[in-house]
């Protein structure tokens, strides 16, 4: 059963550092997602992401992060300069289309930690 | 906007049902579903309900669906050990882009 993926599993950075959280949706899916949980809180929406470009961003998503999809498989979320606010779970999610008719399939998630 | 919310625990016997509740503001969404996740593990979608259902049973699960009053409940039957996790109820939210809303998550702890 195709399933969307993430890598790392587990990141640590120190605060100030770049990090890029890499996801790899279901091949034929064209909408992708990124969100977003702080331990022991809701799981929050990022940004959606169709045809190249950001469809949407939450309040969350500021200048220091920003997605893309280099290639014909990868889709990634980049955090310029982490805080220790950054801590999270990170889940991408991908949908054949968007709309109510169709599932958002999530990943396993990221949990970056930032010291 | 759109507000999801849950109660936050809920502690059961091994072998009882337990009932999980959500409630909802947006009225506009036509599936309403239900994640899992497990300790350190992502979101695994255990079950949905369309909006035109009342009720929805998927073997031990059932999906209870109160249009009227905004209101989305689960229920295990014969609950196991195996089902402590964090139960999450998600709305899909149509304005802007089509992205999920979740609730705060209950957390379901079976005791033995």
């Amino acid at each position: 059963e195709p399933e969307v993926t993430q890598t790392p599993s587990h990141q640590v950075t120190q605060m100030g550092q770049e990090v890029i959280l890499r996801c790899v949706p279901i091949s034929n899916h064209l909408y992708f997602y990124w969100y977003r949980q702080i331990l022991g809180q809701k799981v929050e929406f990022l940004v959606s992401f169709y045809n190249n470009e950001i469809s949407e961003k939450s309040e969350i998503f500021d200048d220091q992060f920003s997605v893309e999809r280099p290639d014909g498989s990868n889709f990634t979320l980049k955090i310029r300069s982490t805080k220790l606010e950054d801590s999270a779970m990170y889940f991408c999610a991908s949908s054949a289309v968007a709309g109510p008719y169709n599932e958002q399939f999530f990943g396993p998630g990221t949990r970056l930690t930032v010291l | 906007g759109e507000d999801v919310e849950q109660s936050l625990f809920l502690s059961v016997r091994e072998g009882d049902s337990s009932v999980i509740n959500c409630t909802y503001t947006d009225s506009s969404s036509t599936y309403l579903y239900w994640y899992k996740q497990e300790p350190g593990a992502g979101l695994q979608l255990l079950t949905y309900i369309f909006s035109n259902m009342d009720m929805k049973q998927d073997q031990r699960l059932t999906v209870l669906l109160n249009k009227k009053d905004k209101h989305l409940s689960l229920r295990i039957a014969d609950t196991q050990t195996g089902d402590s996790a964090i139960y999450f109820c998600a709305v899909p939210y149509t304005s802007g882009t089509y992205k999920y809303i979740f609730g705060t998550g209950t957390r379901l702890k079976v005791l033995a």
